[in-house]
């Protein structure tokens, strides 16, 4: 059983078009984030959730919106996508205290590419 | 912002040799974590380190944080194919600990060769 699950695990796309990427994890975790890995390979996040609730965005464009139907659940929509959004967006998961020691559980990612 | 730098970029080493990775910070380091990332996989936590002159051993993988708390050394002992893929390092965004999410280098490719 896959504990944090990102579905489409690739997704091709045009300039304009608007997509979501939907993760879900089985651990009973509180917290979940969304990464961005871009070409560069930088590892940077983008949105943290506590409980439901939007702790952190870290100067994301307002394209990308985060939503938590509920605890395990957080996905991701993308407005107006453009090119620059290509890359591999993880999803991860972890209880507040666990991450508090930087343990997180990562998806396997989603890569994202916009022609 | 707290920027982590990793050296080497890549790294061939022959199997059965040691190695070691580096990772700089340009602040004080509150919290250093090192992850691993098979190609193609998502991230893997390996072990983190919080006091300065603090050394972690996981299997043959052992990492250590310097007493000034800037810098993050790992060091794989007889190297296995099974070692091979991407180390990271992250740090927590704030100083508070990494439940706000952390902030990683470009992390080092690590070939392992027969």
């Amino acid at each position: 059983d896959t504990a944090v699950s990102q579905t489409p695990k690739y997704l091709v796309t045009q300039m304009g078009n608007d997509k979501s990427i939907k993760c879900e994890q089985n651990l009973g975790h509180d917290t979940m984030y969304w990464y961005k890995q871009d070409s560069k390979k930088f590892l940077k996040i983008m949105f943290s959730y506590n409980n439901k609730e939007l702790i952190i965005n870290e100067t994301v464009p307002n394209r990308f919106s985060p939503k938590s139907p509920d605890k395990a659940h957080l996905n991701l929509h993308i407005n107006s996508l453009e090119l620059g959004d290509s890359a591999v967006y993880f999803c991860a998961s972890s209880t507040w205290k666990q991450a508090n020691t930087g343990e997180l559980f990562f998806g396997e990612g989603s890569r994202l590419t916009v022609l | 912002s707290q920027e982590l730098e990793q050296s080497p970029q890549s790294l061939i080493v022959q199997e059965g040799k040691n190695l070691t990775i580096n990772c700089t910070s340009s602040k004080t380091l509150y919290g250093l974590y090192w992850y691993k990332q098979k190609y193609g996989e998502g991230l893997i936590f390996l072990m983190m380190l919080q006091k300065g002159g603090e050394e972690k051993s996981h299997e043959k993988i052992t990492a250590k944080l310097d007493e000034k708390k800037q810098q993050s050394s790992l060091h794989i002992t007889a190297s296995q194919p099974s070692h091979a893929g991407i180390y990271l390092c992250g740090a927590p965004v704030v100083s508070g600990g990494g439940a706000d999410g952390l902030t990683f280098g470009k992390g080092t490719h690590l070939i392992i060769q027969p």
